[in-house]
């Protein structure tokens, strides 16, 4: 079965510099997430998209930007990295009409802010 | 805000015994899910089981089985036959929503974590 493709998967950048980390959801799911997981940390909740609009916002840092698009791929932009912003950035995708609204995690992006 | 607390930061059991990861959650909402997540060492997050707040009944999933105490805010993983690859950080999860309302696009809390290591 297809699953979340994220892109890239690594990804390496110094300090100040912008990345943008990509996200294609599941075939027919509506739905993305994003979330980031430091070392040694539980994953936590950054931003998520339904339907192109921004449904729930966590403690997603103002450098950051995240939109869905028409093809319900979604993007993220992170601007003036800190070595703080190095984390593994999950996205996941769900059905919104499809309770109990399971997500389903992509494999990651490992950013690496040096 | 609600709030996940996974006790146990690190388990080791025998191959083939049984283990149970403890978490609690505290929270206002009435309506909520609540998730198993195992993240092995390839970092990939995978779903093991989820828990509808409105259901009584518990959820299995073949070797995997939660006890739901919604009163006492409790959601404990039962692990039967554990296996090798069952070696994993296993995650709890929370998410507000439920039959009759919304949530679809909610984000999930998790909880700190236990290290499971399944030992031959």
């Amino acid at each position: 079965a297809a699953g979340v493709i994220q892109s890239p998967r690594h990804l390496i950048k110094e300090k100040r510099e912008t990345a943008t980390l990509k996200c294609y959801p599941i075939p027919r799911h509506d739905t993305v997430y994003w979330y980031q997981q430091g070392p040694g940390q539980d994953p936590q909740f950054l931003i998520s998209f339904y339907e192109k609009m921004q449904s729930d916002k966590g403690s997603i840092p103002d450098r950051f930007s995240a939109q869905q698009f028409s093809d319900y791929h979604s993007e993220l932009n992170m601007s003036s990295l800190e070595l703080g912003d190095s984390a593994l950035y999950f996205c996941a995708s769900s059905l919104e009409g499809q309770k109990p609204y399971e997500q389903y995690f992509g494999p990651g992006t490992r950013l690496t802010v040096t | 805000a609600q709030t996940v607390t996974q006790s146990q930061p690190e388990m080791s059991v025998q191959e083939a015994e049984t283990v149970t990861l403890s978490c609690t959650y505290d929270t206002s909402e009435n309506n909520y899910y609540l998730f198993w997540y195992k993240q092995p060492p390839s970092r990939q997050m995978i779903l093991v089981i989820r828990q509808e707040a409105y259901k009584q009944q518990n959820a299995t999933e073949n070797r995997f089985s939660v006890n739901f105490q919604k009163a006492a805010k409790s959601f404990s993983l039962k692990i039967s036959d554990s296996q090798l690859g069952d070696t994993a950080m296993y995650f709890c999860a929370f998410m507000k929503g439920g039959m009759y309302s919304g949530g679809g696009a909610d984000g999930l809390t998790f909880g700190k974590g236990t290290h499971l290591i399944i030992q031959p």
